[in-house]
């Protein structure tokens, strides 16, 4: 079955303790994503990948890293949380980075940073 | 500077009668719209689309609109089902010379009451 998963789905950790969400597609899909969600603003995009080893700033990077060491596997970074990042992350992929491509959405990490 | 809008934060219906969802746009580079639809607990997925070189596309109960004077953009969903309660999010894309950014408005929660 197609599909991206994350890992793990909900974490309570306490600030400044080194955390990372994992993110897997089994699509052989180009482009992968993270975003944000938060109520009253929406999804907003932290950091994206058009390829291995090729990432990117979004709108929101401050606080977070990215790697793509494989085609397949995105992780997110908290190298020191803090309370502003509690929010529910989404990871995404889509073929290619053309904007028309659907994106596929993973079933998201709800994090709370004490 | 939020560029997608979606100034209704929720909306109630009742089965069988239309749906009408709103958007609207401020960054005229925007070429391609989007809509999303969320359940609790899962992740966003692609309902239908539009090119700005369009101004309708319909998929079965679903249609999207496209003013491009107005930078606006609505969903209609005729008729409306209590299955198609969710959280609507609407989504732009622009193309730049590193790959396609996609800007998410705020969502609006739909509820269809049978």
């Amino acid at each position: 079955e197609a599909q991206v998963t994350q890992n793990p789905r909900y974490l309570i950790t306490v600030t400044g303790k080194k955390l990372t969400v994992t993110c897997s597609q089994n699509m052989n899909h180009e482009y992968m994503s993270w975003y944000r969600q938060d109520p009253g603003l929406g999804l907003r995009q932290i950091y994206y990948s058009m390829n291995v080893e090729v990432t990117d700033k979004g709108d929101v990077p401050e606080g977070y890293k990215v790697s793509r060491k494989e085609k397949r596997n995105f992780p997110l970074i908290l190298e020191s949380p803090s309370p502003n990042q509690t929010s529910l992350y989404f990871c995404a992929s889509s073929l290619s980075w053309d904007g028309r491509d659907t994106q596929y959405f993973g079933p998201g990490t709800r994090l709370t940073v004490l | 500077d939020q560029q997608v809008k979606q100034n209704s934060p929720s909306l109630r219906v009742q089965e069988g009668r239309i749906s009408i969802l709103n958007c609207d746009y401020t960054n005229s580079m925007f070429d391609y719209f989007l809509w999303y639809k969320k359940y609790p607990a899962e992740g966003p997925t692609f309902l239908i689309s539009i090119s700005s070189i369009k101004d309708k596309n319909e998929d079965g109960r679903f249609t999207v609109f496209l003013n491009k004077s107005a930078k606006h953009l609505s969903l209609h969903i005729v008729p409306s089902q209590p299955g198609d309660s969710a959280v609507y999010f609407c989504a732009a894309s622009v193309r730049e010379t590193s790959g396609s950014r996609l800007t998410f408005g705020e969502g609006t929660q739909l509820t269809v009451n049978p």
